[in-house]
């Protein structure tokens, strides 16, 4: 069964903690996105990767971070530098410039 | 950088009414992608328009690319209520970046 899962799909996360969330696609696609989505938002991009072992900011990527040692994961850490993390986060994966395809997301909540 | 923009941003209708929203783009557009996201949910992909002109239609969706290849469309046709939720095109980005760039979506609410 095909497809990118998120996980988890809730998080709750005290000030000043670093948390991660997972990305995995078996989809064989090369490129994978963050975004964020606040409420009655648009996507804004994170941070995005074309390839193994390489990723480029995207345009809110102050207080996050990502890997991708493997081409079917991308983590993204929210760091405690990232002052107003309770968002939607939104995964996805694609061929170049072909469509998207998302997971289910996960919504952070600081308590 | 590219950027679309989409309007309107809110639109609300009666179930039956015909209701579009619009993309922008300041420069052309090698293609242009249009997502859904119901309420709660993720962006699902619908379409991707390629050709100068082009119109594509879904059931009652009605999909055009602009001859200049600077703006798209999205119509629906006598709306029902599942047809709620938020509608986002996308434009793709630097070809060597290959990411793609989202309008803030127009989010369709639809009275019974």
């Amino acid at each position: 069964d095909g497809g990118i899962t998120q996980s988890p799909k809730y998080l709750f996360r005290k000030e000043g903690q670093n948390v991660t969330l997972s990305c995995e696609q078996n989809l064989n696609h090369d490129a994978m996105y963050w975004y964020r989505q606040d409420p009655g938002q648009g996507l804004r991009l994170i941070y995005y990767s074309q390839i193994v072992n390489d990723f480029q900011k995207g345009d809110i990527a102050e207080g996050y971070s990502v890997s991708r040692e493997k081409k079917e994961s991308f983590p993204l850490t929210v760091t405690s530098a990232q002052k107003n993390p309770t968002a939607f986060y939104l995964c996805a994966s694609s061929r170049r410039n072909t469509e998207a395809f998302f997971g289910q997301g996960t919504r952070l909540t600081v308590v | 950088g590219q950027q679309v923009m989409q309007i309107p941003q809110y639109q609300h209708v009666q179930e039956g009414e015909d209701f579009t929203t619009y993309c922008n783009s300041s420069t052309t557009l090698s293609n242009i992608q249009w997502y859904k996201q119901r309420p709660g949910g993720h962006p699902v992909f619908l379409i991707q328009l390629v050709k100068s002109g082009e119109v594509k239609k879904q059931k009652r969706l009605t999909f055009q690319f602009g001859e200049a290849k600077k703006n798209s469309s999205l119509h629906i046709t006598a709306t029902q209520t599942t047809d709620v939720g938020t509608y986002f095109c996308a434009g793709p980005g630097n070809t060597n970046a290959g990411k793609s760039t989202f309008g803030d979506g127009t989010t369709l609410t639809v009275k019974p």
